[in-house]
């Protein structure tokens, strides 16, 4: 079965830094990958996502996530963040079994210090 | 283009009631995903409607039930609630119901069951 882990509970980063939050699947295919923002009080709003081509992708506000099939990673990247970019964000897969569910890490929090 | 919308916004039931949580689709959207998001944790899928018909379901007991209407809407019941049913209730929409489709969340039902 797929699963995700997103290995950092929270991540503290100074504003103005670089962010980068970690996303590691298990899948035996190319999966379908995703990054969601959560703000406090707030649905899901989708970032960006991953089917196949250009392993590099670009998402909204500025975020970008690389595929590396060989490390089973996805990671998140901002080269500068702001401090509304303080929220939960969530790596989530396909399920390649089925064609109706994603399969969702336990989220990152993201607090941005002055 | 409206969003997806969810009522209500907040809820609190005791163990053993029943609860409707609703879910009103975008515009153009045929296809109603429900989550469960407990704090502290990612979304865990609990069903799937496409076009009126359950597509997909998650490892939830059958008193998790679900409807979807001919405009897409969609409800999510539960029965004789249980205290561990307090979470975030997240209904998202999309195109179609394929995996490349990305969800387009609400902004939740927070069920507390005391």
């Amino acid at each position: 079965a797929q699963s995700v882990t997103q290995p950092d509970i929270h991540i503290t980063v100074s504003e103005g830094a670089s962010l980068e939050l970690r996303c590691n699947y298990s899948y035996g295919a190319t999966p379908y990958l995703f990054w969601y923002v959560q703000s406090p009080g707030q649905g899901l709003q989708l970032l960006l996502k991953y089917f196949s081509g250009d392993t590099l992708v670009q998402g909204i506000k500025g975020f970008e996530a690389e595929f590396k099939r060989s490390q089973s990673s996805f990671n998140l990247r901002k080269p500068s963040v702001h401090w509304s970019d303080a929220a939960e964000y969530f790596c989530a897969v396909a399920d390649g079994d089925s064609n109706y569910q994603l399969i969702w890490g336990a989220g990152t929090k993201l607090i941005i210090k002055p | 283009e409206t969003g997806v919308t969810q009522s209500p916004t907040h809820l609190i039931k005791t163990r053993g009631q029943q609860v409707t949580l609703r879910c009103s689709s975008q515009s153009g959207h045929n296809t109603v995903s429900w989550y469960q998001q407990a704090l502290g944790q990612g979304p865990q899928f609990i069903f799937q409607y496409y076009r009126e018909e359950e597509n997909g379901r998650g490892n939830f007991p059958p008193r998790f039930s679900g409807l979807q209407f001919p405009n897409y809407s969609s409800e999510l019941n539960v029965n004789a609630l249980e205290l561990d049913d307090s979470a975030l209730y997240l209904c998202a929409s999309s195109l179609n119901r394929g995996q490349n489709s990305p969800l387009h969340f609400g902004n939740g039902t927070r069920l507390t069951v005391t």
